[in-house]
Formats: structure tokens, sequence, C-alpha cells
């Protein structure tokens, strides 16, 4: 079954700085992935969708990668700014043939003013 | 707009009291989802359904019920056979899974 990690736990940073969350996943057959924006104490909002065909997926400020073959996913954020501060996950099918998402635990993102 | 609605935002259980949580969504999805999420432990998947009279126990179904009646609704019930209910509850849904995942503002429930 699929298991998903996410590094670093925590990340605080100077506002105006580029950076990258990573995802790493245990199935290779995985066929899409997903990033979600966790606001504290509020439901997850999709960031970004990425199918296996399309390696790279980007929206505004935000790109995301994903290589099968590695087990790596990455999310990165340009010119970060104090409003990006949440907890981004990833998250991929379960596989095995179980239904729904297996999700990371998050990265703990602070944008410092 | 079309969404997910979760409701109540906030719940209070006592002790051997069962609860419901309801979930509703307009996006004409066949499935739908429910996530329970503790502090550093993540998300965790309680009960799906895939259709209409139909679901299927995830990962941490025990002390959990759902029925799925509607397309539109799939109500989650915390029973008393839950010893450690408190924690946030999420729903989702999802047309196909090949087109992601839609998620509600979720429902923290707290035993007093």
């Amino acid at each position: 079954k699929q298991e998903v990690t996410q590094i670093p736990a925590a990340l605080s940073v100077p506002e105006g700085e580029n950076l990258v969350l990573n995802c790493s996943f245990t199935d290779s057959a995985i066929y899409n992935l997903q990033w979600f924006r966790q606001d504290p104490g509020k439901g997850l909002t999709s960031l970004l969708l990425i199918q296996s065909s399309q390696r790279e997926q980007t929206s505004g400020r935000l790109n995301a990668s994903l290589d099968k073959s590695s087990g790596r996913s990455t999310l990165y954020i340009a010119a970060s700014q104090p409003g990006d501060s949440a907890t981004y996950l990833c998250a991929g099918p379960s596989g095995g043939g179980a239904d729904g998402l297996t999700f990371g635990k998050g990265t703990h993102l602070i944008i410092q003013p | 707009d079309g969404g997910i609605t979760q409701s109540p935002k906030y719940l209070f259980r006592k002790e051997g009291q069962n609860v419901t949580l309801s979930c509703e969504q307009n996006l004409n999805h066949d499935a739908m989802y429910w996530y329970r999420q503790d502090p550093g432990q993540g998300l965790r998947l309680i009960y799906y359904s895939q259709i209409v009279n139909d679901f299927q126990k995830g990962d941490i179904a025990e002390g959990y019920s759902v029925s799925r009646e509607k397309k539109e609704s799939f109500p989650l019930t915390v029973t008393s056979a839950q010893k450690n209910p408190t924690a946030f509850y999420l729903c989702a849904s999802s047309y196909r899974e090949f087109y992601g995942y839609t998620f509600g503002s979720g429902t923290r429930l707290t035993v007093v």
C-alpha cells in the first residue's frame, strides 16, 4: 500500500525567498498526485493536481513536479509571501485495491514578514 | 458555486452518546469519503462510498457508521463504541480519481 513522506516537517523562511517542499511516495504505479493547502482549523484547499503523464503543473507562483521513477514530487513556491503561511499536504492514490488518498503528514510553512 | 458543505463546524459529544456529522455536495460527484485528522498523524480514511447505497470501510472504520441514500449526502455517525473520537473530521468527494478530490471545511468534534 502507498506510503507518503513529506520533508521537512516544518520550514520558516523570510518573505521573498523561493522555496521547495518535498514529497516522496512508495508506489511508483501512481497515476496522479495532488497538493493541498490547509490553514489552521480549516479544510483542505486543492492547489495542484499532476497527472503522471504531465510531470509538471503550474498555478501562479506555484509549480509542482512529479517523477514516478524516483518516487518524488516537489512543490516550488516562488517569491514567498506571509499569506503563503500554512500547512502543505501531498497525497496520492492509496493503491493496492484500496480507494481514496494516502496523505503525507505535511510541511508547516511560516513566511516571516 | 459547487462545493462540499460540512455541518456543524463544531460538535461536542458526551460520553456514551452517538453523534452525526453532515456532509453534502453539489458537485455531482459519484464518490464520497470521510477522513479523520489528528495532530501528528495526518489524515486517515474512515469510510468511502463510490455509489449510492454502497460503502466500504477504510483504515479506521471501527466505532463509526455511514449511509449513502442520496448521491449528494454522506453522513457519518460517531458511535459510543469509538473510544477516542476527539478529532477534526473532513469529508471529500471525487468524480473520478483521475480528476482529483475536493474537500469540505471540516467538523471539529470534542468529547466533554
